[in-house]
C-alpha cells in the first residue's frame, strides 16, 4: 500500500539558517509526489511537485525538492528560512491506481527570531 | 480568480444535528475532494468527483455522512446525524484533470466543525 512518512513533527530552526524536511514514501511505482504548505487557518498550497525528468524540482516561496530513488525519499530544501515559512508541511504521493493524493502526517516548523 | 469557496468557515452544533458544508469549486475545473483533517489522522481524503461523478467514496467513515455534487459549480458533505468525533476541519479542493491526481489540487479555506 501506498504511504507517506515524515518523520519530523516538529523542527525549530533560526531566521536565516537552512532547512531540510524529511519525506520518505512506499509506492511500486513512478510516484508523484508533492509538498504542500498549510499557514494557521489557511487551506493547502502547493509548493512543488515531481512527476518525471530532473529529480531536483524548484517550486514557490525558494523551496526545491530532491527525487531519490534509491531512498525513496522526496526531502524539502530551502537556503534561508524567513520568519514568513512557519507553517506546517505536507509530503504526498499520488495513487495511480485509486486517483488519490495521500499525505504525510505533516511536519511543524517554527522558527526562531 | 476566487479560489475554492467554502461555507461556512466556522460550525458550532450539537450532537444529532445534521451539518451542511457547502463548496464551491474553481470554474472550469472538473474534479472536486472533500478531505478531512484532524490531530490524530491527519488528513484523508472522504470522497472525489469527477464531472460530478462520485469516482471513490471509500474514505466516507460512515453511512451518517454523505456528499453530493448536483452541478460543476456546487457540493456539499452532510452529517447527519453529527457527533462529536466528526469534529475536525474540512476542506474542498478541487483540480483540472480528467485523472484528477496528476494535476495541482487547489484547496478551499476549510470549515471547522466543533460538535458538542
Amino acid at each position: 500500500a501506498q504511504s507517506v512518512t515524515q518523520p519530523d513533527i516538529h523542527i525549530t530552526v533560526s531566521e536565516g539558517a537552512s532547512l531540510e524536511l524529511r519525506c520518505n514514501y512506499s509506492y511500486g511505482a513512478t510516484p508523484y509526489l508533492f509538498w504542500y504548505v498549510q499557514s494557521p487557518g489557511q487551506g493547502l498550497q502547493l509548493l512543488l511537485k515531481y512527476f518525471s525528468g530532473d529529480t531536483l524540482v524548484q517550486g514557490i516561496k525558494g523551496f526545491e525538492a530532491e527525487f531519490k530513488r534509491s531512498q525513496s525519499s522526496f526531502n524539502l530544501r530551502k537556503p534561508s528560512v524567513h520568519w514568513s515559512d512557519a507553517a506546517e508541511y505536507f509530503c504526498a504521493v499520488a495513487s495511480s491506481n485509486t486517483g488519490k493524493l495521500i499525505f504525510g502526517q505533516g511536519t511543524t516548523l517554527q522558527v526562531k527570531p | 480568480d476566487a479560489g475554492v469557496i467554502q461555507s461556512p468557515r466556522h460550525e458550532v452544533t450539537e450532537m444529532g444535528q445534521e451539518v451542511t458544508l457547502r463548496c464551491k469549486p474553481i470554474s472550469g475545473h472538473n474534479s472536486l475532494f472533500w478531505y478531512r483533517q484532524t490531530m490524530m489522522r491527519g488528513l484523508e481524503l472522504l470522497i472525489y468527483f469527477n464531472n460530478n461523478v462520485p469516482i471513490d467514496d471509500s474514505g466516507m467513515p460512515e453511512d451518517r455522512f454523505s456528499a453530493k455534487m448536483p452541478n460543476a459549480s456546487f457540493s456539499t458533505l452532510k452529517i447527519q446525524p453529527s457527533e462529536p468525533r466528526d469534529s475536525a476541519v474540512y476542506f474542498c479542493a478541487s483540480s483540472r484533470s480528467g485523472r484528477a491526481t496528476y494535476n495541482e489540487q487547489f484547496f478551499g479555506p476549510g470549515t471547522r466543525l466543533t460538535v458538542l
